[in-house]
């Protein structure tokens, strides 16, 4: 049972804009930034956003993050099959002093 | 350009111990503001933070792993190892050692990862 919830899945087609949501608590979400990353078929995770809204370099502008309260949410738009994988948020926990993930977001482009 | 990678044993019998060890390339483990890390994925599911040393040497482990786990960083040969003790089917997993940042805008984000080494536990 992971920390932080997560949709098991999502889908969209070509183009179209997709948001996987993270719910969270005080400890963790309500207080510390988020975190989002990117797990393709047999490859490591990979930071796609940090501090609830920040990409690193070489991400794609397509890939957006927002926080509100104890959740979080990563909006893919302009949606390709490249982006078919596993997205997963994390925060840090104050309760646990350090970080917390949600479930995974198993995305299908259609 | 920092590079982790995970080495140790792939298959374990019930009640050992596993040993992995990371080995970091291209930086070092005493500098920067980082926690070195090691999560784990088991088979079809999520990920799992199981412990962390921040680079001034303070470490925090995962309650619900705490009691079985020993972490320890090695600065003259750039590694960070985990132990695991009395292990069993259930920690059968991909194990990742990863950099977090430690600076509050980035707080936890895990920028490097390692391949991942898997570790199954079997009789």
């Amino acid at each position: 049972q992971s920390v932080l919830t997560q949709p098991p899945s999502a889908s969209g087609t070509p183009g179209q804009r997709v948001i996987i949501s993270c719910s969270g608590s005080s400890s963790n979400i309500g207080r510390n930034i988020v975190n989002w990353y990117q797990q393709l078929p047999g490859t490591a995770p990979k930071l796609l956003m940090y501090s609830d809204n920040q990409r690193p370099s070489g991400v794609p502008d397509r890939f957006s993050g927002s926080k509100s309260g104890t959740s979080a949410s990563l909006a893919i738009s302009g949606l390709q099959s490249e982006d078919e994988a596993d997205y997963y948020c994390a925060a840090w926990d104050d309760s646990l002093n350090g970080p917390v993930f949600g479930g995974g977001t198993q995305l299908a482009v259609l | 350009q920092v590079r982790l990678r995970e080495s140790g044993p792939g298959l374990l019998k019930p009640s050992e111990t596993l040993s992995l060890t990371c080995t970091v390339s291209g930086g070092s483990v005493s500098s920067g503001n980082y926690y070195w890390s090691w999560i784990r994925q088991p088979p079809g599911k999520g990920l799992e933070w199981i412990t962390h040393v921040y680079y001034s040497g303070s470490t925090n482990y995962n309650p619900a792993l705490k009691s079985r786990v020993t972490f320890s960083l090695d600065m003259s040969k750039n590694q960070f190892s985990l132990r695991l003790s009395s292990v069993t089917a259930a920690d059968t997993a991909v194990y990742y050692c990863a950099r977090g940042a430690a600076a509050a805008a980035a707080l936890g984000a895990f920028d490097i990862w390692g391949l991942g080494t898997m570790v199954t536990v079997s009789s």
